[in-house]
Parts: C-alpha cells; sequence; structure tokens
C-alpha cells in the first residue's frame, strides 16, 4: 500500500523568504508524484508532477520539486515567498497506470507573512 | 471546456436522507474518482471509475454508491446520510494509461448532515 507523509500541518514563512514543504512517500512501485495547491473555498489545481523523467521538476508560480529515489522524498520550494502562496498544499502519490487512485497526504497550510 | 463540474455546492440533510452528487466532465477522460476531504486527514478515495460501466471502490467506500453509465458523468448516492458523512465531496477525472497523469478536480461539494 501506498503512503504519504507530511510533517506538520502548517509552515509560517516572511514574504520573500524560502518556501520549503516536504513529502516523503511509500511505494512498493516507483510511484507518480503530484504536488495539488487549494485556496480557500476551491477545488485542487496541480502545481507539479513527477512522472519518471527529470528528477527536478519545475510547475507554476515559480515551485519546483525534486524527486530523490534515496530518501524517498519529493519536497516542494519556492526560493521567494509570495503573499498569493498562502494556501493548503498537497503531496499526493500514485501507481504508474493508476491514475484513477490517488493517495494524498494530510496537507500543510502555508501562511505568509508581511 | 467546462472541465469537471459538480453540483451541488452546498447541501444540508438530516439523518437518513438519501441524495446524490453530481459530477460531469466534459474533457473526454476515461478515469473519473470520487474524494472526500476532512480537517487534518487531507482527500481520501471512495470511488473510482476507470470507463463507463466499470468502477471499484477505493478507501473508504461504506454508505456510498457509484455507477457510471456514460464517460461523462460519475454520480456518487448517499443512500442513508449519517452524520459522519459530513465533508467537502470532490469529484476527479484523467486520462487513461498513456496520456497525461493528472487527475483535474471539481470545486468541490460541501455537504452538512445533521
Amino acid at each position: 500500500a501506498q503512503s504519504v507523509t507530511q510533517l506538520g500541518s502548517h509552515v509560517s514563512v516572511s514574504e520573500g523568504a524560502l518556501v520549503l514543504l516536504r513529502c516523503n512517500y511509500s511505494s512498493s512501485v516507483p510511484p507518480y508524484l503530484f504536488w495539488y495547491v487549494q485556496y480557500p473555498n476551491q477545488g485542487l489545481q496541480l502545481l507539479l508532477k513527477y512522472t519518471s523523467a527529470a528528477t527536478l521538476v519545475k510547475g507554476i508560480n515559480g515551485f519546483e520539486a525534486e524527486f530523490k529515489k534515496s530518501e524517498t522524498s519529493f519536497h516542494l520550494t519556492k526560493p521567494s515567498a509570495h503573499m498569493s502562496d498562502a494556501a493548503e498544499y498537497f503531496c499526493a502519490v500514485s501507481d504508474p497506470g493508476a491514475n484513477s487512485k490517488l493517495t494524498f497526504g494530510k496537507g500543510i497550510t502555508l501562511s505568509v507573512r508581511p | 471546456n467546462a472541465g469537471v463540474t459538480q453540483t451541488p455546492k452546498f447541501q444540508v440533510l438530516k439523518t437518513g436522507q438519501s441524495m446524490t452528487l453530481q459530477c460531469a466532465q466534459d474533457m473526454n477522460h476515461e478515469y473519473m474518482s470520487w474524494y472526500r476531504q476532512d480537517p487534518g486527514m487531507g482527500l481520501r478515495l471512495i470511488h473510482y471509475s476507470v470507463g463507463a460501466g466499470i468502477t471499484d471502490q477505493g478507501e473508504v467506500p461504506n454508505g456510498y454508491n457509484v455507477s457510471r453509465s456514460t464517460t461523462e458523468d460519475f454520480p456518487l448516492r448517499l443512500l442513508s446520510a449519517a452524520p459522519s458523512q459530513t465533508s467537502v465531496y470532490f469529484c476527479a477525472s484523467s486520462y487513461g494509461p498513456g496520456r497525461t497523469y493528472e487527475q483535474y478536480f471539481g470545486p468541490g461539494t460541501r455537504l452538512t448532515v445533521t
């Protein structure tokens, strides 16, 4: 069975500071990995995905993530936080070919201080 | 393209009542899924479908039924609502194997069972 661990439920950074949101996964096969963002009272929007191509993945809004097989990690980073980045972020994993079945982490709420 | 649409946006039910949450997509996606989102628990898969006429259970299927008679629609039925089913429900769709792998999410239905 797959699982995703997102340590902590809340991260607070200052505007302009580095954003680092951690994600570790457990999977019996090489997984596909995703980061989604959810703004208040909205659905989920894909930030970026890893599907066994380049290990450093760039997404929308200046976010990127690096797949590290040895650490079973897929941490999300952004060099400089903006106020508009305040949202909830979810890491998710699926088996290749099982596009219909995502396993999500519990989510992390990002706050950005002026 | 409307993407993934869900109706209603909000619903209040009394314990024991039944209802159907509607989901439709206009992207000709093979796969469709239902998730529920609860605070601190991320999203959990309820049921999914890999094509018209084919459905299967996810992580938390009890109390819910689905069917998929067309590619476009994937309704979720609550047969006898319980307070434990108070949640936000998201429908998602994606292409089948060999295409882009991410799921596209609807805006959600916020359900309260009293």
